[in-house]
């Protein structure tokens, strides 16, 4: 079936501390894939997206890259900040019959200390 | 463009009533979603419309569930004779084709 596996959390780092969270996918096909964004209390957010092999996605530092050898999306931002603290979450795209249907991970709680 | 709209943000009910929740798209939207998201976990494809029409359903939608989109604009969910597990946020989100998908913040259902 479709899936998305991505490093389980929480992840704690301090300020400017480099950030990788793990995301591998498991599809029919070549998906889309992206990351989502969800600030507390708040609905998700696109972060960034790729929707070929060797695509980079990038946002916000935040980037992203389609590795279909390996079947990986994993995010990666240089220097976090406090504000950054959300819960991330991969999903890929399954398009059929018109239907834009989102599969995600769990999700991935990242807590940014100052 | 205000983006995706759901309301109530919270509903607390007891076990065995019906709630219905709505949810407004941006507006030039063709295409709305409705998924469940549960504690710890990503969200859930619960159903989709393509303007009026009810295009998918996933298994999650028990026969206790309906989605309506009746001219195509603002949708309901209804969950008839709540149990306890269904207690859940409750994501809209809009698109149009090749745009992206837009989640409104949703609806925490709590059922007591």
């Amino acid at each position: 079936g479709n899936s998305v596996t991505q490093m389980e959390g929480p992840v704690t780092l301090s300020e400017e501390a480099f950030l990788t969270i793990n995301c591998t996918y498991t599809a029919t096909g070549y998906p889309s894939l992206f990351w989502y964004v969800q600030y507390p209390g708040e609905g998700l957010q696109l972060l960034l997206k790729a929707t070929k092999a060797d695509d980079k996605g990038s946002n916000k530092g935040f980037e992203a890259t389609y590795r279909k050898e390996t079947t990986s999306f994993h995010l990666e931002k240089g220097s976090v900040q406090v504000s950054d603290s959300a819960v991330y979450f991969c999903a890929l795209i399954l398009t059929q019959g018109g239907s834009e249907k989102l599969v995600f991970g769990k999700g991935t709680k990242l807590t940014v200390n100052p | 463009d205000t983006g995706v709209s759901q309301n109530p943000r919270h509903k607390i009910t007891k076990r065995g009533q019906n709630v219905t929740f709505r949810c407004d798209p941006i507006s030039e939207h063709n295409r709305l979603y409705w998924y469940r998201q549960t504690l710890g976990q990503g969200p859930e494809f619960l159903t989709y419309f393509q303007n009026e029409a009810q295009l998918e359903k996933s298994r999650l939608l028990s026969d206790r569930f309906s989605a309506e989109r009746p001219k195509g604009s603002f949708s309901t969910l209804e969950i008839q004779r709540t149990e306890q597990g269904d207690s859940a946020m409750y994501l809209c989100a809009s698109s149009l084709s090749g745009t992206g998908t837009y989640f409104g913040a949703g609806t925490r259902l709590s059922v007591l």
